[in-house]
């Protein structure tokens, strides 16, 4: 167990619904990332956070934002859902920023 | 170009032979290195994580880092059955980590 969190683990939607992702890092944990695995593709940054501030956006789509809050906890927020979002999501915290990161078992999202 | 390159593999060797991973980067900003191994599409647990050149050891598994040439690499001994998993490397800097695309490992018994 990695200590960090993800809620739900499954997510079944409708094309233009809009869902959102929770993740709770391991205890003092102050930097969230969030990453997306589509089928047989790599790990895709979308966004990092630490302290409540963003950090670094990777290739997150407009239509996607996430935040974290003031317990550190984070969500991403995914809106007008297209078929093509179908995927993995991976939420990772760390002590800080860009040292050893542990991954939460990911939500499967799936859009139909 | 990307700033992680990583051979997507598949890579398929018999048990207990050494099996050699490697990563190419192009960011100097990075200062840590990492491997990741992810089985089944479960959440990639660490392996090994370094932030200097050199090698590192942990039981049968070695990561070597040359920054000289950003080049790192991740060797496995006596390699096992339950060593087939997808690998991947990772780049970190203060503001993010960055992965490879990760390579499938095979070893067949």
């Amino acid at each position: 167990d990695s200590g960090v969190t993800q809620t739900p683990k499954h997510l079944i939607t409708a094309t233009g619904q809009r869902v959102t992702l929770r993740c709770s890092p391991r205890s003092g944990d102050l930097s969230v990332y969030w990453y997306q695995q589509s089928l047989d593709q790599g790990l895709q940054f979308l966004i990092q956070y630490y302290n409540g501030e963003e950090r670094a956006k990777g290739n997150i789509l407009e239509r996607f934002s996430a935040q974290q809050f003031p317990d550190l906890h984070s969500e991403l927020n995914l809106s007008s859902l297209e078929l093509g979002d179908s995927a993995l999501y991976f939420c990772a915290s760390s002590a800080q920023g860009g040292t050893e990161a542990f991954f939460g078992q990911g939500t499967r999202l799936t859009v139909v | 170009q990307k700033e992680v390159e990583q051979d997507p593999g598949p890579l398929s060797v018999p048990e207990g032979a050494i099996v050699s991973l490697n990563c190419t980067y192009s960011n100097s900003a990075f200062q840590y290195f990492m491997w990741y191994r992810q089985y089944s599409r479960k959440g990639p647990e660490l392996l090994m994580y370094t932030y200097s050149s050199g090698n590192k050891e942990d039981g049968r598994f070695t990561a070597q880092v040359d920054k000289s040439s950003k080049y790192i690499s991740l060797f496995i001994r006596d390699s096992q059955p339950s060593d087939s998993a997808t690998y991947l490397c990772a780049m970190g800097s203060p503001s993010k980590i960055i992965f490879g695309s990760g390579t499938r490992l095979s070893i067949r018994p």
